[in-house]
């Protein structure tokens, strides 16, 4: 079946600018999480949903950002008045929510902002 | 909070040698889950091998096994037989059981022809 899909590929954007960021899981998939990828550094995880509530939303780094899974497929990460430090590959995973199961990844956003 | 540690910053091999790969964690719990994950750079996460920390007997997949000692909280990577397109970034990855994913800083493999 399909894997987990990231819309758009990269996303050019202007500082102050506001983004949304696109992640379509694996169909079946209850759980979906959130990582943020830096140059030359590991995924920092972000956020996980379960179904359509956030179940952690430790990783968020302030209140520009945020995330939504409305209908418990689909999710957006939303960023407001982004910074040039928010610049990374943005990372997407799914998972059926089981304890310790395997995480599928996107193959990820790259967020630039000049 | 957990931590993973990955020393190894680079790694080249030739092709058809065997690579073992290290991983260090730290962490309270006694029940957790450990993962290798291969990112090329079309930059996808791709599961290489995962380990359940209650099982003792060592996971394998194909070319790709662990070493996993609980008690020293090691959990290294060995690639026997590399091929070309073992070429990538390799993460080690903790898992508790809350969910999320903490990964080690990387280590980059390349295998010469």
């Amino acid at each position: 079946g399909a894997g987990v899909s990231q819309t758009p590929s990269n996303k050019v954007t202007e500082k102050g600018k506001y983004v949304e960021l696109r992640c379509d899981p694996i169909s079946g998939h209850t759980a979906l999480y959130w990582y943020r990828q830096s140059l030359g550094q590991g995924p920092e995880f972000l956020i996980y949903f379960q179904g359509t509530g956030a179940a952690d939303d430790s990783g968020l780094p302030n209140d520009r950002f945020f995330a939504v899974r409305p209908e418990g497929s689909v999710s957006t990460l939303k960023i407001q008045r982004t910074e040039r430090g928010d610049s990374a590959v943005y990372l997407c995973a799914s998972s059926t929510g089981l304890e310790g199961d395997t995480q599928y990844f996107g193959p990820g956003t790259r967020l630039t902002v000049l | 909070a957990q931590t993973v540690t990955q020393s190894q910053p680079e790694m080249s091999v030739q092709e058809a040698e065997t690579v073992t790969l290290s991983c260090t964690y730290d962490t309270s719990e006694n029940n957790y889950y450990l993962f290798w994950y291969k990112q090329p750079p079309s930059r996808q996460m791709i599961l290489v091998i995962r380990q359940e920390a209650y099982k003792q007997q060592n996971a394998t997949e194909n070319r790709f096994s662990v070493n996993f000692q609980k008690a020293a909280k090691s959990f290294s990577l060995k690639i026997s037989d590399s091929q070309l397109g073992d070429t990538a970034m390799y993460f080690c990855a903790f898992m508790s059981t809350f969910q999320k994913l903490v990964f080690g800083q990387g280590t980059r493999l390349t295998i010469n022809p």
